[in-house]
């Protein structure tokens, strides 16, 4: 099975930040990589969908890229309503592999 | 409008059954292209993708759980249906139901709010 790790685990950050998230695959995933974002209490959201696109509805602050083993979520300028825990997704090959969760705190 | 709505007992035994309904609006279970999923998360844990079923019937398991899932569908009430058997406190989670959409990477686009289970005795 595929593994994926993110880093950092947590992250503090202020409003106006530009904050980096990244994830490993424990092998080539090619471009089949999803984003999510969850708020204290709520369901999950996706945010970025095969690395780098921007699901609909969702701001243009939020950015994917990578391909092959390594991936980034990039928030342009953090704003308040940002800050939660943001997950992974490995889509290449079943069973679908979530990273462990990067918390974004003030 | 797609929704997607878990129900389920909020408690059961250890070594009981779990069974939990998963209820489809606004896209049906037996649609070209339809896979739903579920899964779950411990409190103040990541997530655990479980199981999935599509829409021709095929059946993907986790798995690490795999001995103890069944996931199966009710084309006439549109729900998919997961039981897991043989409950233990680790398995205490939020449960989730969501539709993964088509493409390349199969996004988890539209989930359900969620139902929280506890085992316990």
């Amino acid at each position: 099975d595929i593994q994926m790790t993110q880093s950092p685990s947590s992250l503090s950050a202020s409003i106006g930040d530009r904050v980096t998230i990244t994830c490993r695959a424990s092998q080539s995933i090619s471009t089949s990589l999803n984003w999510y974002q969850q708020k204290p209490g709520k369901t999950p959201k996706l945010l970025i969908y095969a690395a780098s696109s921007l699901q609909s509805g969702v701001p243009s602050r939020f950015s994917g890229s990578g391909s092959g083993t390594g991936f980034t979520l990039t928030i342009s300028s953090l704003q308040p309503e940002d800050f939660a825990t943001y997950y992974c997704q490995q889509g290449y090959v079943a069973p679908p592999a979530f990273g462990q969760g990067t918390r974004v705190e003030i | 409008q797609v929704t997607l709505k878990e129900s389920g007992p909020a408690l059961v035994k250890p070594t009981q059954t779990l069974t939990l309904t998963c209820t489809l609006s606004g896209f049906s279970v037996t649609s070209v292209g339809t896979r739903v999923s579920w899964i779950r998360q411990p409190p103040g844990e990541a997530l655990e993708w479980l199981a999935r079923i599509d829409w021709d019937d095929e059946k993907f398991y986790s798995p690490s759980l795999k001995t103890r899932l069944t996931i199966s569908k009710d084309t006439s009430k549109d729900q998919v249906v997961l039981t897991m058997t043989n409950m233990d406190p680790v398995d205490t989670a939020t449960y989730y139901c969501a539709r993964q959409g088509g493409g390349e990477t199969l996004p988890f686009d539209y989930w359900g709010q969620g139902t929280q289970v506890t085992v316990s005795s």
